[in-house]
């Protein structure tokens, strides 16, 4: 079974740039997640969507970033315009089901964006 | 202050040896606590739930210690393969908002 997929695994834009960073969850799994890991920082959670609505997106940095899961199957992040604090690696992961906040995220391996 | 605190390390450790490493969280409302393992370059990977009366899995046992406010994670008979940067999570509520520590980077060395 094929798990959690990023595209693209690395992005290179300049300050100012759009890049769109699209995620495919496990087939069946509801909820997805967006998070990040800036330079020198911890993941941090950026939002979670149960199938196409936004649950909570409250780690949203600011308007610049949008998140879209149309049909509730893949997800995008758009980053627009990127400044060089977006620098970093996103991640995002997905869960079957909610039960109480223990059930287990499979992460994909990430998308490395470098603002320049 | 971080929500979630953990030694950064490295902690270098002889092949065959006992490593043991904490974090602590200072939300007193968290709900869940995870250990993650994560490669250099790779994602996080669950490597078990933290229980309230602690549980082991194979030679790894997490602890967890609502009154000070902390887990560990005890590995023992290290191998090579462990050396990886161990996460320590923390969920607040019932949804998966998960706040993750900076990690601990263990070394295991022959």
């Amino acid at each position: 079974e094929a798990g959690v997929t990023q595209f693209p695994s690395h992005s290179v834009i300049e300050k100012g740039q759009t890049v769109t960073l699209r995620c495919d969850p496990i087939s069946g799994h509801d909820n997805l997640y967006w998070y990040r890991r800036v330079m020198g920082k911890e993941i941090k959670f950026l939002l979670h969507f149960v199938k196409e609505s936004k649950q909570d997106e409250s780690g949203m940095p600011n308007n610049r970033f949008l998140a879209e899961r149309t049909g509730g199957t893949y997800s995008t992040l758009k980053v627009q315009p990127a400044e060089l604090e977006d620098s970093g690696v996103y991640f995002c992961a997905s869960s079957q089901g909610a039960t109480g906040g223990r059930e287990k995220l499979f992460f994909g391996s990430g998308t490395q964006l470098s603002v320049l | 202050r971080k929500e979630v605190e953990q030694d950064p390390g490295p902690f270098n450790v002889p092949e065959g040896a006992t490593v043991a490493f904490n974090c602590t969280y200072s939300n007193s409302a968290s709900q869940s606590f995870f250990w993650y393992r994560q490669d250099c370059r790779k994602e996080p990977k669950l490597l078990m739930s933290v229980y309230s009366s602690g549980n082991e899995d194979g030679r790894f046992t997490a602890q967890l210690n609502r009154a000070s406010q902390y887990i560990s994670l005890l590995i023992r008979d290290s191998k090579l393969s462990d050396s990886a940067t161990y996460l320590c999570v923390v969920n607040r509520a019932a949804g998966n908002k998960l706040t993750f520590g900076g990690g601990t980077r263990v070394l295991v060395k022959p």
